[in-house]
């Protein structure tokens, strides 16, 4: 069965340094992999996906993230957090069923303090 | 581009009442569309897949006779919540797929119901 996980329910960083959220994921065949951010009482925006070539996925607002087939992981990152990045982040695969539906990792809220 | 509206942005109802969302793509075609639910400080959860012209369909655990879909044209497709309950309050987030890609999807705004 596919599935995307989101390991950490919460990631706290200090504004200016370094952030990750960490996503893996199971999928049968080659995955489409996307990450979304929503804000509170918002729809999700989409920031990047990987769907085939680069590892590294260059997104919206400075993001990038990093598709590890071998350890099955597609983190998102980036190299300096701003305050306004905190948010709810969403990582997504496409389901194999071809219909275009996605299946969302539970989410991880990032929390960037001045 | 790529816009995807719906309306209301927000709404109170009373129970027993039925409620009608509307989800629709701004600047571009969307053959199907997506219906989810989402819960305070929780993911996405997928309610339907509503297809342009023919019947939606529905994940398991939906009840189909209580969330009606309807998707009559290629920029519009609504749910409709019959006789809602106080359970059906819930943030309601549709998203569009642009006709002939299988690869994003676009979302609209969200839609608050509190049901009373």
């Amino acid at each position: 069965a596919q599935s995307v996980a989101q390991p950490e329910d919460q990631v706290n960083v200090a504004e200016g340094n370094p952030l990750t959220v960490k996503c893996t994921y199971s999928v049968s065949g080659n995955p489409y992999l996307f990450w979304y951010v929503q804000y509170p009482n918002r729809g999700l925006q989409f920031l990047l996906k990987y769907i085939t070539g680069d590892n590294l996925v260059k997104g919206s607002y400075g993001f990038e993230a990093e598709f590890n087939k071998s350890q099955t992981s597609f983190h998102l990152k980036k190299p300096s957090a701003l305050v306004s990045d905190s948010a709810l982040y969403f990582c997504a695969v496409r389901h194999s069923s071809n219909t275009g539906k996605l299946i969302f990792g539970q989410g991880t809220t990032l929390q960037v303090k001045p | 581009g790529a816009v995807v509206s719906q309306h209301p942005s927000w709404v109170i109802c009373k129970s027993g009442t039925s409620v009608k969302i509307e989800c629709r793509s701004l600047d571009f075609q969307a053959t199907t569309m997506f219906w989810y639910r989402q819960f305070p400080k929780q993911s996405l959860m997928l309610m339907a897949t509503s297809n342009e012209g023919s019947k939606a369909t529905y994940e398991q655990g939906v009840e189909k006779d209580k969330f009606l879909i309807n998707h009559a044209s290629l920029t519009l497709s609504t749910l409709t919540v019959t006789s809602a309950h106080p359970e059906d309050s819930s943030f309601y987030i549709c998203s569009a797929l642009m006709t002939g890609q299988l690869y994003e999807q676009y979302f609209g705004p969200g839609t608050r119901l509190t049901v009373t």
